[in-house]
């Protein structure tokens, strides 16, 4: 009974490393999501996927990757980690379109810091 | 740009006292509209949600909100707060574009 499972949990790095961020979900939900948490902005959407090899931006995508080539997995990629990155990052899934009737079910997230 | 506010960025109760947590939303068109909540290191759980079938929501763990059209609000409240409800509290809405957007939240501190 995983669910949704986020890793690294925590992560430091330095500015211009490459990182990438795992999530992984159990249900075979088609809809996944990568969120960023900071104070004072709430939750914002990185990009979406509606399926595997189907991605799109979302809010906030600059410097910031994504692939699926499997349903249960959505990776993000930070090509060239910044300051700016800092942040606490939220993976999600629901089973179709992100709100209607269904629920977004969240990761516990990754805390990731660039110094 | 559609979006929601959330009024109070801290709210502190009384334990066994009224919790109301207050969002209001941005559009002409009555939107789906939902709670989540944030408990210390975890990610996000959904509380309850609008759909558009029922102005008063019953969710999880005794809270309810009610969508008022001319107040444009859905504010969140629950009869008798816990301690166990100290949280962080999201208000969000579903936007045309079919994506969720997110409120500031709203962390809520339970005094004993």
């Amino acid at each position: 009974d995983a669910g949704i499972t986020q890793s690294p949990r925590y992560k430091i790095t330095e500015t211009g490393r490459q990182v990438t961020l795992m999530c992984h979900q159990t249900w075979s939900h088609s809809y996944m999501f990568w969120y960023r948490q900071d104070l004072g902005h709430g939750l914002r959407l990185i990009y979406y996927s509606a399926a595997a090899d189907i991605t799109d931006k979302g809010e906030v995508p600059d410097g910031y990757v994504v692939s699926r080539s499997k349903t249960e997995n959505f990776p993000l990629t930070l090509e060239s980690a910044t300051r700016s990155q800092t942040s606490v990052y939220f993976c999600a899934s629901s089973e179709s379109s992100a709100g209607r009737t269904d629920t977004q079910y969240f990761g516990p997230g990754t805390r990731l810091t660039v110094l | 740009a559609q979006s929601v506010t959330q009024l109070g960025s801290h709210v502190s109760v009384s334990e066994g006292a009224l919790v109301l947590l207050r969002c209001n939303y941005s559009s002409s068109v009555p939107p789906y509209l939902f709670w989540y909540v944030q408990y210390p290191n975890q990610g996000l759980q959904l509380l309850l949600k609008y759909t558009s079938a029922a102005t008063l929501v019953k969710g999880i763990n005794g809270f309810e909100a009610e969508f008022k059209k001319s107040e444009t609000s859905f504010h969140l409240t629950k009869p008798s707060a816990h301690m166990s409800d100290a949280a962080e509290y999201f208000c969000a809405r579903l936007n045309r574009d079919d994506k969720i957007i997110f409120g500031k939240g709203t962390r809520l501190h339970i005094l004993p």
